[in-house]
């Protein structure tokens, strides 16, 4: 089956760690976005990627960095420099042209 | 930046009840996208209305879209208890031939059986 798979589930961070959250999709999608969402909350766009080897910063880029080394995976690191981590990470792919979003099943993380 | 806002922000209905979101932006668009995720998880595409368009159907799904107002409605009827989540608008302005989406705050829906 065709999806996109973020792992971990739940990630701890202790203060001053960096930690990357894991995206691959096997869709074949060209597209790939990064985006949190704290409690109660829509979501805020960090990072998007649109082909191999580039990526744009979205509205919330700081802290945070991306690769698109491969079309299939777009890892996503939550640097020291994030003053405020603790949030649901949510990965997703698209095709060109219309069609929508398809979303991993996110990522807690949880700074201790 | 959030285009979208939703509203209500929370609607509680009992089942077999119509349920209605509302959604407005702020910019011209491309299309509108309604999505759902349910407790914890990832969002679910369930309707995309283009801007030429002033209304769609998906099952019990209808959607309503006025480019004059910039607003959009999501109209779940007969809703059922698995009908419980939140529910996202969120709009598509690019003109680079890739989506790149502005999802609104959200409703959440709780139907009680």
């Amino acid at each position: 089956d065709g999806g996109i798979t973020q792992s971990p589930k739940y990630l701890f961070r202790k203060e001053g760690q960096n930690v990357t959250l894991s995206c691959e999709q096997n869709l074949n999608h060209d597209a790939m976005y990064w985006y949190r969402q704290d409690p109660g909350q829509g979501l805020r766009l960090i990072y998007y990627s649109q082909i191999v080897n580039d990526f744009q910063k979205g509205d919330i880029a700081e802290g945070y960095s991306v690769s698109r080394e491969k079309k299939e995976s777009f890892p996503l690191t939550v640097t020291s420099a994030q003053k405020n981590p603790t949030a649901f990470y949510l990965c997703a792919s698209s095709d060109r042209g219309e069609g929508g979003y398809t979303f991993g099943s996110g990522t807690r993380l949880t700074v201790v | 930046s959030q285009q979208g806002e939703e509203d209500p922000q929370a609607l509680s209905i009992q089942e077999g009840e119509n349920a209605t979101m509302n959604c407005s932006y702020k910019t011209s668009i491309n299309n509108l996208q309604w999505y759902r995720q349910n407790s914890g998880r990832g969002l679910v595409h369930l309707i995309l209305i283009r801007s030429n368009e002033r209304e769609k159907h998906s099952g019990r799904l209808r959607v309503t879209l006025d480019t004059s107002k910039k607003s959009s409605s999501l109209l779940i009827t007969a809703s059922r208890a698995a009908d419980t989540a939140s529910y996202f608008c969120a709009t598509d302005a690019e003109d680079t031939g890739f989506q790149k989406l502005v999802f609104g705050t959200g409703t959440r829906l709780l139907v009680s059986p």
